[in-house]
């Protein structure tokens, strides 16, 4: 069975730094990973995937995540964050025999104070 | 991008009546749908998966008999919550999974969400 660990429920920062949220899978199978961004009362949405390939994989918010097979690890970075970047977020995998079921962490509240 | 409603978005309701979420892929056709639900401050919580013109698969936990899922044609699901108490006011969303080579071979949209509320 797959699980994903993101260690860290809250994370403030402020305008213009950097910020890095924390993501860690366990899984036996090779897994496809992503993580998705949500604003408050709203669905979710696709920040960015890796499927295979490269595994530095970009958004086009300037938001980055590498795929660190090793350290079974995704981490999500972005240089310098913006207000607007305040949101929820969730990182997942899935693996290519469960027809497409996502299995999320918990989620990282990401908070960004002027 | 693709494109998922659900309606409504926010709904109140008294216990005991019954309450139908729509999950629609408004320009794709979507063989699977899935149903989420989520607690305030936590992450999602897979209830269902629906596919077209079958049965839908519950998770380990989930009364069927509850939550009602029909998944009447490739664009439309709907989650049916029956004789709702206050402890199934929750954040109901729904996700399209679309087998697209051209997207990668796992990819989902979410709806926007309906917020229940049992009064």
């Amino acid at each position: 069975a797959q699980s994903v660990t993101q260690l860290d429920s809250q994370v403030p920062v402020f305008e213009e730094a950097p910020v890095e949220l924390r993501c860690n899978y366990s899984s036996s199978v090779s897994v496809y990973l992503f993580w998705y961004v949500q604003y408050p009362n709203q669905g979710l949405q696709l920040l960015l995937k890796y499927l295979s390939g490269s595994t530095l994989v970009e958004s086009i918010n300037g938001f980055e995540a590498e795929f660190n097979k090793s350290q079974t690890s995704f981490h999500l970075r972005k240089p310098s964050v913006h207000i607007s970047d305040t949101a929820e977020y969730f990182c997942a995998v899935s693996v290519d025999n469960q027809g497409g079921k996502l299995i999320f962490g918990q989620g990282t509240e990401l908070s960004v104070k002027p | 991008g693709a494109v998922v409603s659900q309606h409504p978005s926010r709904v109140i309701c008294k216990s005991g009546t019954s309450v139908k979420i729509e999950c629609r892929s408004l320009d794709f056709q979507a063989t699977t749908m899935f149903w989420y639900r989520q607690f305030p401050k936590q992450s999602l919580m897979l209830m269902a998966t629906s596919n077209e013109g079958s049965k839908a698969t519950y998770e380990q936990g989930v009364e069927k008999d509850k939550f009602l899922i029909n998944h009447a044609s490739l664009t439309l699901s709907t989650l049916t919550v029956t004789s709702a108490h206050p402890e199934d006011s929750s954040f109901y969303i729904c996700s399209a999974y679309i087998i697209e080579p051209s997207l990668g071979p796992d990819t989902q949209y979410f709806g926007p969400g309906t917020r229940l509320t049992v009064l």
